[in-house]
């Protein structure tokens, strides 16, 4: 069974368009994560939400939206697409992030390419 | 705030050849550290990871020594194959910040049999 999966695997697009990508984590973990990967490879924290609750946003660009509608879930909606957010995106889960520091489990990564 | 650095790539070796990824960090007070692998086309899987000074963590006989004196966490293997080819992250975290990871700039390994 996968731990933590993503969908699209895949995403090709025109500027201006709304897109989202979905994360689903089956591993009952409490706290969710979203990183992109550029193009040299280049990893960054976006965002984390633990039990639905918003605990990290790096300073995202306000057209990338997360929404956690349970917390085995963490969904990435971004509006307005731009060439620049053509990167590999990751999701990752882990047990909890207060009080301890946990390794964090990462899905396969979707690939947005933006024309 | 945290970072950090690590060796750029590609490093090219042969099979059975001695490999050193060098990994050093700034961090306020003590981070965990982990080496993270990725595999051609795949995510992200967690090769080793050591929570304080001196921990040794070692995995698939890969071995990285939290040195806090130095601020490094270098990983090693002894004799590599060509299944070892891939992108090997260094990271930390700490909880104070979330337990959100910061990582390096990845290191390419290519292993030509």
């Amino acid at each position: 069974d996968t731990a933590v999966s993503q969908t699209p695997k895949y995403l090709v697009t025109q500027m201006g368009n709304d897109k989202s990508i979905k994360c689903e984590q089956n591993l009952g973990h409490d706290t969710m994560y979203w990183y992109k990967q550029d193009s040299k490879k280049f990893l960054k924290i976006m965002f984390s939400y633990n039990n639905k609750e918003l605990i990290i946003n790096e300073t995202v660009p306000n057209r990338f939206s997360p929404k956690s509608p349970d917390k085995a879930h963490l969904n990435l909606h971004i509006n307005s697409l731009e060439l620049g957010d053509s990167a590999v995106y990751f999701c990752a889960s882990s047990q909890d992030s207060s009080g301890g520091v946990l390794e964090q489990f990462f899905g396969p990564g979707t690939r947005l390419t933006v024309l | 705030g945290d970072s950090v650095t690590q060796m750029e790539g590609p490093v090219t070796l042969s099979e059975e050849a001695f490999l050193t990824i060098n990994c050093t960090y700034t961090a306020t007070g003590y981070p965990s550290l982990f080496w993270y692998v990725q595999y051609p086309g795949e995510g992200l899987q967690l090769l080793l990871k050591a929570t304080k000074a001196d921990d040794k963590g070692s995995n698939k006989g890969f071995e990285a020594t939290y040195r806090k004196e130095t601020t490094s966490f270098h990983l090693e293997k002894g004799s590599v194959q060509v299944s070892d080819s891939a992108v090997y992250f260094c990271a930390l975290s700490g909880w104070a910040a979330g337990n959100k990871l910061t990582f390096g700039g990845g290191t390419r390994v290519l292993v030509k049999p």
